[in-house]
């Protein structure tokens, strides 16, 4: 079986722009979960969906926004890009609501110049 | 003061050494602690769970002290592969997310 899935790998942005990050959890897993990690630091929460349903969002912007489809993927969107938005962006899926297991993706690397 | 607080190392230890990482955390309600291992420009993958009474898994021991709100790693007979960045996570009562420490890099060297 597939692991998580996320498009693109690496993607280079200039600032004021908007991005769109992609992400296909296991089959059968229904939470997704987003995390912006800086280099050096360790993963930051920035949103949590199950079944759709926004279930949980960490201290970000309203310029981050994300939803997740009926067939449990997910999309991530940044807008007005700021070169402090330049990280490594991971997906991570789990198969409950409370599963704290996460599996993560290998992450969406975004450069802002 | 962050939530989860690790040394940020690096720990340059040679093969075969015992070498120990703690983590401290803010939040006497936590109430689920994580170690995960992320290889450099790859993604975090899930070590192992810290347990109350403490676990092990081959030649890694989590421990837990609730008192001293801290989490302890050892790992025994290091290998080569060993070396990477290890995370220390806990979940807070009432959040789905969970908060990542900074990480501890291990560099075990032949």
């Amino acid at each position: 079986d597939a692991g998580v899935t996320q498009s693109p790998t690496h993607l280079i942005k200039t600032r004021g722009q908007q991005v769109t990050l992609r992400c296909s959890p296991i089959s059968g897993h229904k939470s997704v979960s987003w995390y912006q990690q800086v280099l050096g630091q360790g993963p930051q929460f920035i949103f949590q969906y199950y079944e759709k349903e926004e279930r949980g969002r960490g201290n970000f912007p309203d310029r981050f926004s994300a939803r997740q489809f009926p067939n449990y993927s997910s999309e991530l969107n940044v807008n007005a890009l700021l070169l402090g938005d330049s990280a490594l962006y991971l997906c991570a899926s789990a198969g409950g609501l409370e599963n704290e297991k996460l599996f993560f993706g290998s992450g969406t690397q975004l450069s802002v110049l | 003061r962050k939530e989860v607080e690790q040394d940020p190392g690096p720990f340059n230890v040679p093969e075969g050494a015992t070498v120990a990482f703690n983590c401290t955390y803010s939040n006497s309600a936590s109430q689920s602690f994580f170690w995960y291992r992320q290889d450099c420009r790859k993604e975090p993958k899930l070590l192992m769970s810290v347990y109350s009474s403490g676990n092990e898994d081959g030649r890694f021991t989590a421990q837990l002290n609730r008192a001293s709100q801290y989490i302890s790693l050892l790992i025994r007979d290091s290998k080569l592969s060993d070396s990477a960045t290890y995370l220390c996570v806990v979940r807070d009562p009432g959040r789905r997310a969970l908060t990542f420490g900074s990480g501890t890099r291990l560099q075990v060297q032949p």
